[in-house]
């Protein structure tokens, strides 16, 4: 692996149904990050995590939850996925999440759509 | 509340020069970011600056003012590979990213 690998690259969900979108980094990076991109929008944080271990809300966290277990893998779940949360999720990583020049490395992303 | 704002959108000429601002308005500043996503793909990062001036980066510069809460990327000998959306991100006192809605450049021939 080289870098942020997200899966799936895409998927089409009906509402209601669990799902939980992956991301794996090999950078050793401290900190990972969930975005969701919509059209005309910014990137917007749903959560993030400075530190194995450790997670925190983003800007917008509703519906979504994640988990740290380990350095490389910050997995986010929909537990019960609605169409609102059609769009596209980029999750990145950082070095430090709270120190220094530190810019973000981003995967490919995930396009979901919510039926 | 925090807000990035730039142009929607933008058109230059190959070979020509171009300059897309950025204005922000956060909860504290810890740095601004400038990166390049094309269509379909992840934004990769072009540049930062933390603090007032321009620095530049081959065909690229970015210029800050913190007192004005003010940036710009300059593009220069634009190439067709240049079209692309162009995201201004400011880190906030939290040291989470605040992103515009990025500004979408066309390059014409």
């Amino acid at each position: 692996i080289a870098g942020i690998t997200q899966a799936p690259t895409s998927q089409i969900l009906a509402a209601g149904r669990r799902m939980t979108l992956r991301c794996t980094q090999d950078m050793r990076h401290n900190a990972m990050y969930w975005y969701r991109q919509d059209l005309g929008l910014g990137l917007r944080l749903i959560h993030y995590s400075n530190t194995a271990g450790t997670t925190g809300k983003g800007e917008v966290p509703d519906g979504y939850s994640v988990s740290r277990a380990n350095t490389d893998d910050f997995p986010l779940t929909l537990a019960s996925a609605v169409p609102s949360q059609t769009s596209v999720y980029f999750c990145a990583s950082s070095a430090s999440g709270t120190s220094g020049h530190n810019e973000q490395f981003f995967g490919p992303g995930t396009r979901l759509t919510v039926l | 509340g925090q807000n990035i704002d730039q142009p929607t959108e933008m058109t230059a000429t190959e070979g020509a020069i171009v300059q897309i601002n950025c204005t922000y308005q956060t909860s504290g500043f810890n740095g601004l970011f400038w990166y390049q996503q094309h269509a379909g793909e992840a934004p990769t990062f072009l540049s930062y600056n933390v603090l007032d001036g321009l620095e530049e980066k081959g065909r690229f510069s970015s210029f800050l003012s913190r007192s004005k809460g003010y940036s710009y990327l300059l593009l220069k000998e634009l190439q067709m590979k240049d079209s692309a959306s162009y995201l201004c991100a400011v880190r906030d006192s939290n040291y989470q990213l605040i992103w515009g809605a990025g500004t979408k450049l066309i390059i014409k021939p």
